[in-house]
């Protein structure tokens, strides 16, 4: 089945602690891409990445790090996690770049204590 | 600030009736623009998408329609049918790799 997998789904940490949540797809697809959503703000890109080895900011990457060393895994890495980055994440993938059907992956609601 | 905004949080519609949910969105270079839809406990799926070369896209029951000058597009379901209910975000492509999401609408059709 084609999917895009993210885990874990719930997490709850305490600020400073590191943590990373990864994102796998299983589609070939050359592009992801990390989004929050928040509560009237919608989702925000975090970073996308458009193959292997290439990735860039999105609109809110500050305290986030990706990284893409092969074409399925795109982590999400917080380094020192903050109560401001309590949110839903959503990790997606696209066959390429300007791809419309973005395929998402079921969320991981993170709460920063 | 907000590059694409969606103004009404909530709609709710009767089944058989039309929804229309609005989008607008600040700028004019934006020329790829999407519609997503969402349900709890799940990720967004993608819906419908229009050119900015275009001014109406159709899918089933399903129509975006683009206002290039008034930087404006809608969506409408006809006819709405319960399965519909479920938050709905507009979006736009800039630059072929970055997406800008609205805040969404969370529509309601009530049987």
């Amino acid at each position: 089945e084609a999917q895009v997998t993210q885990n874990p789904r719930y997490l709850i940490t305490v600020t400073g602690k590191k943590l990373t949540v990864t994102c796998s797809q299983n589609m070939n697809h050359e592009y992801m891409s990390w989004y929050r959503q928040d509560p009237g703000l919608g989702l925000r890109q975090i970073y996308y990445s458009m193959n292997v080895e290439v990735t860039d900011k999105g609109d809110v990457p500050e305290g986030y790090k990706v990284s893409r060393k092969e074409k399925r895994n795109f982590p999400l890495i917080l380094e020192s996690p903050s109560p401001n980055q309590t949110s839903l994440y959503f990790c997606a993938s696209s066959l390429v770049a300007g791809g419309d059907e973005q395929f998402f992956g079921p969320g991981t609601r993170l709460t920063v204590l | 600030d907000q590059q694409v905004k969606q103004n009404s949080p909530s709609l709710s519609v009767q089944e058989g009736r039309i929804s229309i949910l609005n989008c607008d969105y600040t700028n004019s270079m934006f020329d790829y623009f999407l519609w997503y839809k969402k349900y709890p406990a799940e990720g967004p799926t993608f819906l419908i998408s229009i050119s900015s070369i275009k001014d109406k896209n159709e899918d089933g029951r399903f129509t975006v329609f683009l206002n290039k000058s008034a930087k404006h597009l809608s969506l409408h379901i006809v006819p709405s049918q319960p399965g519909d209910s479920a938050v709905y975000f507009c979006a736009v492509l800039y630059n072929f790799n970055k997406f800008y999401f609205g805040s969404g609408t969370k529509l309601n059709v009530k049987p």
